[in-house]
């Protein structure tokens, strides 16, 4: 199994630009998020899903937007970039909550310029 | 609202000794996860804790967690230097869907 894999590992935006992280996982888990870690913090959860065609704000998810519409994938896309964004982005899942750890992908590091 | 709250944030500490991570949280969780993050990489899963009294232990870490204390430990026995890493709790509200909220982080730094 590959895990939780992400793409691209790094990528550079300029201001007003859009993109989409790429997150994939292979273990069948109904539960995925994307959390952000800024340098020196703890991790923000920006939304999460429960299984494909359910999406849940998080945190912080003002500036993002997400879809699940198979089990394995939870795209995150960031439509018009701003500095605030620059971070790095993990996306993890879970077989569900309770005594199910998350298991993470190994981080986007974006930055917007 | 759910918070987590870990401290000390950062810590250096010698070689042999013993030390402890405190994680307090605000509001009723049966759920607490502890993982390790080494810079620039990926979070690892070191203990997921479901129970009041819950006590697991993973080497030289062992972590325990009071839920009407609202209180998870790490303890560190004899830290050793690949033990240097950020640690993170997190902590997942009552309700099977909650949101899991993770604390800042405890840098650790073990001096050879």
């Amino acid at each position: 199994n590959a895990g939780v894999t992400q793409t691209p590992k790094f990528r550079i935006l300029k201001i007003g630009q859009s993109m989409t992280l790429q997150c994939t996982q292979d273990m069948n888990h109904n539960y995925m998020y994307w959390y952000r870690q800024d340098p020196g913090m703890g991790l923000k959860l920006i939304y999460y899903s429960v299984g494909a065609g359910i999406t849940d704000k998080g945190e912080v998810p003002n500036g993002y937007n997400v879809s699940r519409s198979t089990t394995e994938d939870f795209p995150l896309r960031l439509e018009l970039a701003a500095p605030s964004q620059t971070s790095v982005y993990f996306c993890a899942s879970s077989r569900r909550q309770g005594p199910y750890e998350q298991y993470f992908g190994p981080g986007t590091r974006l930055t917007v310029t | 609202e759910l918070k987590v709250e870990q401290n000390p944030l950062f810590l250096s500490m010698q070689e042999g000794k013993n030390y402890t991570i405190y994680c307090n949280y605000s509001t009723t969780s049966d759920r607490l996860y502890w993982y390790r993050q080494d810079p620039g990489k990926s979070l690892e899963s070191l203990f997921v804790l479901l129970s009041n009294g819950a006590v697991k232990q993973e080497g030289r870490l062992m972590a325990s967690l009071d839920t009407k204390a609202r209180l998870s430990t790490l303890h560190i026995t004899a830290a050793v230097h690949d033990l240097s890493a950020t640690y993170f709790c997190a902590v997942a509200g009552m309700n099977r869907d909650d949101k899991i909220i993770f604390g800042k982080g405890t840098r650790l730094h073990i001096l050879p």
